[in-house]
């Protein structure tokens, strides 16, 4: 079983509309999850971070947690073309952090 | 000036080849990692470093040999690799290992190309 899971895609969504992200993971002593967005051939950078269960919001992101459920979701509000990228979940407990591998997210103008 | 950088940004190299790739953090951070990422694959962490001491090396092969002088410096020094080693090798640091809310922030990667 992979620690992080997550659909590779590709989910495509019209401009404006909203992306839903949704990333699983298997270890219940998690304490800290993070969204990253990829673009190709460049490195991942750090959307958005959540600790505690519940919505928080930046912006256009919302990063959604349910610890009891193990699940992890990303949503992005009015999506743009520039928001098309992959969209890595990691997750960590102490020193081990985990990445999935990844939703490649298209937004069709 | 981003605050992880990484050189080279490319590299090309044959199997019987030495080489090295640097990483520099300008974030005052204490812990620096290694992870390899292959197409269609997650991130592999391969080497965690905190305050200069190795704490973490997932099953890497011996081929692939990390250094950290200090803090701010790490290196990856590549030897005798194989065509499946190439990859995009990205280098990453946090603030320190025990603190939940840690994040990592990674610099723009080295393209390796083993022929």
């Amino acid at each position: 079983q992979k620690e992080v899971e997550q659909n590779s895609g590709p989910l495509s969504v019209p401009e404006g509309a909203i992306a839903s992200l949704n990333c699983t993971y298997s270890d219940r002593g998690s304490q800290s999850f993070f969204w990253y967005r990829q673009y190709s051939g460049k490195s991942p950078e750090l959307i958005m971070s959540i600790y505690s269960n519940g919505d928080k919001e930046d912006g256009r992101f919302t990063a959604q947690l349910n610890k009891a459920s193990q699940y992890v979701s990303l949503l992005i509000r009015d999506s743009q073309p520039s928001d098309s990228a992959t969209y890595l979940c990691a997750v960590r407990n102490f020193n081990k952090f985990y990445f999935g591998s990844g939703t490649k997210l298209n937004v069709k103008p | 000036e981003t605050g992880v950088t990484q050189t080279p940004r490319h590299l090309v190299m044959g199997m019987t080849n030495k080489k090295s790739l640097k990483c520099e953090q300008h974030l005052g951070h204490n812990a620096m990692y290694w992870y390899k990422q292959s197409a269609k694959k997650p991130l592999e962490l391969m080497f965690v470093y905190s305050l200069e001491e190795r704490v973490e090396n997932n099953s890497v092969p011996s081929r692939f040999s990390p250094e950290c002088p200090n803090s701010s410096h790490l290196f990856l020094h590549l030897h005798t690799l194989q065509p499946e080693d190439s990859a995009l090798y990205l280098c990453a640091s946090s603030q320190d290992l025990s603190s939940p809310g840690n994040t990592i922030y990674f610099g723009e990667g080295s393209w390796l190309t083993v022929v």
